[in-house]
């Protein structure tokens, strides 16, 4: 079957616009998190949805970071007023079983 | 000291040896460990999974678990060129349903 999926693939944003990154789950997954990669390291948490609800968001660097999955299932993280900081691969995981399957990732370049 | 640390390499083998890739973590408690291959520009993908003590094989991969040591590694055995990535060790730590990673180890394959 189809995996999770992300989109925009890629984004160059000026510093201060917002941006908004979409992830599919796969179907009938309902645990949905979402990392930020900086180049060299490893994924870091940013937050995790159960269904529609948000039970952890301890890893938003900043009240910029926003997300959302208003029906539980697609979802959507949106950063405000971009920084240059912000420029990294944002993926989005659902999970099955324990197992955290990733989309391919949003990468996002903040001039 | 970070959560899981891990060598960054490059680790350098000559194809058909075996590759080892060593991974510690701080938290006690974890329960869930896994081994995540990622080739440049790509995301994460699971290579293996391990919950309990002892060794685990899949094919061409063992992961072994030493909890009292907090200490997880994998040996990828008959390396090949196509499997050289960065290999990211990822834990669940105590109560937590995200996963933290490595900063990853690069591999190299030599021909």
């Amino acid at each position: 079957g189809a995996g999770v999926s992300q989109s925009p693939r890629y984004k160059v944003a000026k510093r201060g616009q917002d941006v908004a990154l979409r992830c599919d789950p796969i179907s009938g997954h309902v645990s949905l998190f979402w990392y930020q990669q900086a180049l060299g390291q490893g994924p870091e948490f940013l937050t995790y949805f159960q269904n529609e609800a948000q039970l952890d968001k301890s890893g938003l660097p900043s009240d910029r970071f926003f997300a959302e999955r208003p029906e539980g299932s697609v979802s959507t993280l949106k950063i405000q007023r971009t920084q240059q900081e912000d420029s990294a691969v944002y993926l989005c995981a659902s999970e099955d079983q324990e197992t955290q399957y990733f989309g391919p990732g949003t990468r996002l370049l903040v001039l | 000291q970070k959560e899981v640390e891990q060598n960054s390499g490059p680790l350098s083998v000559p194809e058909g040896a075996i590759a080892s890739l060593n991974c510690t973590y701080s938290d006690r408690g974890s329960q869930s460990f896994f081994w995540y291959r990622q080739y440049s520009g790509k995301s994460p993908e699971l290579i293996m999974s391990i919950y309990s003590n002892g060794d685990k094989e899949d094919g061409r991969f063992t992961a072994q678990l030493n909890k009292a040591s907090q200490y997880v590694s994998l040996l990828i055995r008959d390396s090949q060129p196509s499997d050289s990535a960065t290999y990211l060790c990822a834990v669940k730590g105590t109560g937590r349903r995200a996963l933290t990673f490595g900063s990853g180890t690069r591999l190299q394959v030599q021909p």
